[in-house]
């Protein structure tokens, strides 16, 4: 069974904090998504990643693909920065289906 | 255009009622998804479209019905939905390229409340 494994469920930070959340699968997969959800809303892509590391702005994701482990990394983080955080997993060809993780909610006080 | 639309934000039904959740794409994406939420829950994958045909369906009840007229537009027909069924429906849009990864773009949603 593909499962998907988020650490911590909920995170409180103050604002400028550096913010980490962990995810690991337990299976070879093709790709990892990692996800924003504000409340109420729909889904944003924040990162697809098979290797390395990418950097969009103050996010850095990582992915260690012999450990299946992957972290999304928050500098200098920012209230509006609050939201759920959701690693998903990509198994399959071209048309894979995604195995959701059960999100980390982020709490950044001011 | 780099987004995923859909309509409307919010539908309240009766479970007698016929509606329908649409889905729009200008992306050239070729595969589609419909997926169902429930609150403090992840995502669940309901259907997926490729190149217009249904590839997958996760054992959905006949309540749902997806149908996608066209490359760039994925409806959701419901019918005699239950209470049950409220959640927000997401819809997503891949590319079909094969040998990549293809990144999942998703839309805002429709919070749909079935009284």
């Amino acid at each position: 069974k593909n499962e998907v494994e988020q650490s911590p469920q909920n995170l409180t930070a103050q604002e400028g904090e550096f913010i980490t959340i962990n995810c690991s699968y337990s299976v070879g997969i093709s790709a990892l998504h990692w996800l924003q959800q504000h409340p109420g809303g729909g889904i944003v892509s924040l990162f697809m990643l098979s290797s390395g590391k990418k950097k969009h702005g103050r996010l850095i994701a990582t992915i260690n693909i012999q450990e299946k482990h992957s972290s999304l990394h928050i500098t200098a983080s920012h209230p509006r920065d609050s939201a759920v955080y959701i690693c998903a997993v990509l198994y399959g060809g071209s048309q894979g289906n995604l195995i959701f993780g059960k999100g980390t909610k982020l709490s950044v006080k001011p | 255009d780099t987004e995923v639309t859909q309509t409307p934000k919010h539908l309240v039904m009766g479970m007698t009622n016929k509606k329908s959740l649409k889905c729009e794409q200008h992306m050239g994406h070729r595969a589609m998804y419909w997926y169902k939420q429930k609150a403090k829950k992840p995502p669940e994958l309901m259907f997926v479209y490729s190149y217009e045909k249904l590839s997958i369906n996760e054992s959905v009840p006949s309540r749902f019905s997806p149908e996608c007229p066209n490359s760039s537009l994925l409806n959701l027909h419901l019918h005699a939905l239950q209470p049950e069924d409220s959640a927000l429906y997401l819809c997503a849009s891949s590319r079909m390229l094969a040998g990549e990864y293809n990144e999942q773009f998703f839309g805002p949603g429709t919070r749909l409340t079935v009284l």
